[in-house]
């Protein structure tokens, strides 16, 4: 049963880089069968997709956020991580690492439980 | 603003069943597969409907998944009121080249 899990601040300062990390249990994140993405619910909203990395390295991020986020992955880890640049108080909210199998349409089928990182206003 | 449209809420006795829709467009419905998601009060999403219609292990056939065109839609049926929770669809949006989510419906079993 493949497991993932968040990890990073729960607090950020306006103008700082979040930064987060989605650790990868029960199975390899060096498959090549997957995506590793990551998706975030700002309070009492809805989902946002920010991305995915590619074990390889490759990337594709949301159109709205891609001025601002890096991702990164690290295979001797099995952990993949998610940079957010400049925040402001719009970036507060619960932060999802899932697993997206690689075709077209296909859903995220396995999620972290997310961690809520606020930015005070 | 959503690209995928869902309604806000839907409601229903336990026991009844409801239906709960998905709009898109040509860009993204239209032309892939549409996965379904149940979210719980505090509580990460859970994948119930993938590739439009098929169900993961340990999913119950009460919950059910159809295409048509652009649009999606949710089946539950023998509500409980365990099923009290929210509800995304999502796929993938060639034009935006992103992944896009429903703004979720919250369904009140009664």
């Amino acid at each position: 049963q493949v497991q993932l899990q968040e990890s990073g601040p729960g607090l950020v300062k306006p103008s700082q880089t979040l930064s987060l990390t989605c650790a990868v249990s029960g199975g390899s994140i060096s498959t090549g069968t997957y995506y590793w993405s990551w998706i975030r619910q700002h309070p009492g909203k809805g989902l946002e997709w920010i991305g995915y990395i590619y074990y390889t390295g490759r990337t594709q991020y949301n159109p709205s956020l891609k001025s601002r986020v890096a991702m990164s992955v690290d295979t001797s880890k099995n952990q993949f991580s998610l940079e957010l640049s400049s925040v402001t108080a719009a970036d507060t909210a619960v932060y999802y690492c899932a697993r997206l199998p690689r075709y077209t349409g296909s859903p995220f089928d396995y999620w972290g439980q997310g961690t809520l990182v606020t930015v005070p206003a | 603003q959503s690209v995928l449209t869902q309604p806000p809420s839907v409601s229903a006795a336990p026991g009844q069943e409801v239906a709960i829709s998905c709009s898109g467009s040509s860009s993204n419905i239209g032309i892939t597969y549409v996965s379904w998601y149940q979210q719980l009060p505090g509580t990460a999403p859970k994948l119930l409907i993938y590739d439009n219609t098929k169900r993961p292990s340990g999913i119950p056939d009460r919950f059910s998944g159809s295409k048509s065109g652009t649009s999606a839609t949710l089946g539950i049926t023998g509500l409980q009121t365990g099923d009290e929770a929210d509800y995304y669809c999502a796929t993938w949006d060639i034009s935006l080249s992103a992944g896009v989510f429903g703004g979720g419906t919250k369904l009140t079993v009664l």
